[in-house]
């Protein structure tokens, strides 16, 4: 899992309640991402940000939201907002986010989020 | 338009027979080529990338083909085994600003029979 760590491994939500997933990496890379994985389907960016307390909107944003308040965090927030939030989701850092750079993603081990 | 289409969805080999799995993209832009593993329960692994300028790669018994003028690509395992059994991804990236969006295909769950 290459110095990602994501927590917890599983999680479940009530009904109206907020959630947050942990993502952590020791990689001193600048970008960090979410993504969203459902049965049968590819990733899909929820989030991202390329430096610490600036992060960008994905394919996916709403009823998310994020924080990159330290280099090595990136904690993602599942609202009541969000409606049918059961998926698994990904943590994924690069080095960075430019053109030039070296940005292969590493992934998390994901948590995977459930519904009461 | 940024979609990666896979097929095929689901593939079942026996040990020691070739895997493919095809991709195909529509924008130009993309300008780089991971493949990715990932086993139930785990998070994606980069497991071979290829440059758009490149016609193949191989790193083991893993071989990326890519036809640039067809805007499609392949994933070729060699001998596989049944360790190889894993839904396989491929992707695309593509610069957005100053930023570098990766674009994933839908997955291929390959099964390899022992």
């Amino acid at each position: 899992d290459g110095g990602i760590t994501q927590s917890p491994k599983y999680l479940f939500r009530k009904e109206g309640q907020n959630v947050t997933l942990s993502c952590e990496q020791n990689l001193n890379h600048d970008a960090m991402y979410w993504y969203r994985q459902d049965p049968g389907q590819g990733l899909r960016l929820i989030y991202y940000s390329q430096i610490v307390n600036d992060f960008q909107k994905g394919d996916i944003a709403e009823g998310y939201s994020v924080s990159r308040e330290k280099k090595e965090s990136f904690p993602l927030t599942v609202t009541s907002a969000q409606k049918n939030p059961t998926a698994f989701y990904l943590c994924a850092s690069s080095i960075g986010t430019g053109v030039l750079a070296k940005n292969i993603q590493y992934f998390g081990a994901g948590t995977r989020l459930s519904v009461l | 338009q940024q979609q990666v289409k896979q097929s095929p969805q689901s593939l079942i080999v026996q040990k020691g027979g070739i895997s493919i799995i095809n991709c195909a993209y529509e924008n130009t832009a993309f300008d780089y080529f991971p493949w990715y593993q990932q086993f139930p329960g785990k998070g994606p692994a980069l497991l071979i990338a290829i440059r758009p300028d490149v016609s193949e790669k191989k790193e083991g018994r893993f071989t990326i083909s890519f036809n640039k003028s067809a805007k499609q690509f392949s994933l070729h395992i060699m001998d596989s085994q049944p360790g190889d059994s894993a839904t396989y991804f491929c992707a695309a990236y593509i610069s957005s600003g100053s930023a570098r969006q990766l674009t994933f295909g839908s997955g291929t769950q390959l099964t390899v029979l022992p």
